[in-house]
């Protein structure tokens, strides 16, 4: 079974603090995404990485395919930030050409 | 703002109705999907459209109609629908079936509501 999980579930945060969200999968990938999701619905891809690590402004996102564990930074948190991150992973072809979504981190930032 | 379109924002709808929503890009994207998303869980896959062909359908009840007229528009029929189909459908689209290189970009979503 594919799997992808977040963590974690839900994280409150003091403005400026450094944040951490975590994202496991089961099998091989050719992409992993990260998604920002505010109330409201409209979601925002922020990252999509198959290596490495991407940053832009204050969000670092990194992957490591061997341990098959990504992360997504956000440093000097701001309560513009609080949404819901969503990890989605593109498996390999042979798995089915869809996303698997993680189930989501609830990010609130407290001024 | 979105690069995809969605409309309408909110609807409201009884069990007997039929409505349709619309999604739409300008992007000369080739992929667009519909996805629902129930309260605090994640996105579940419904449809992909693959150069304005039907290449995925998720198991969805025939009470939900996807057609894709051409390559930038995106509807999905709704015909007897149920109360648990109240959620917000979202629309997607990728420049081919999102992987590398494809990343997904969505439209704020329709939230529907049967009553």
């Amino acid at each position: 079974k594919n799997e992808v999980e977040q963590s974690p579930q839900n994280l409150t945060a003091q403005e400026g603090e450094f944040i951490t969200i975590n994202c496991s999968y089961s099998v091989g990938i050719s992409a992993l995404h990260w998604l920002q999701q505010h109330p409201g619905g409209g979601i925002v891809s922020l990252f999509m990485l198959s290596s490495g690590k991407k940053k832009h402004g204050r969000l670092i996102a990194t992957i490591n395919i061997q341990e098959k564990h990504s992360s997504l930074h956000i440093t000097a948190s701001h309560p513009r930030d609080s949404a819901v991150y969503i990890c989605a992973v593109f498996f390999t072809p042979d798995t089915g050409n869809q996303f698997y979504f993680g189930t989501g981190t609830s990010l609130t930032v407290i001024p | 703002d979105t690069e995809v379109t969605q409309t309408p924002k909110h609807l409201v709808m009884g069990m007997t109705n039929k409505k349709s929503l619309k999604c739409e890009q300008h992007m000369g994207h080739r992929a667009m999907y519909w996805y629902k998303q129930k309260a605090k869980k994640p996105p579940e896959l419904m449809f992909v459209y693959s150069y304005e062909k039907l290449s995925i359908n998720e198991s969805v009840p025939s009470r939900f109609s996807p057609e894709c007229p051409n390559s930038s528009l995106l509807n999905l029929h709704l015909h007897a629908l149920q109360p648990e189909d109240s959620a917000l459908y979202l629309c997607a689209s990728s420049q081919e079936t999102a992987g590398i290189g494809s990343p997904l970009h969505f439209g704020n979503g329709t939230r529907l509501t049967v009553t």
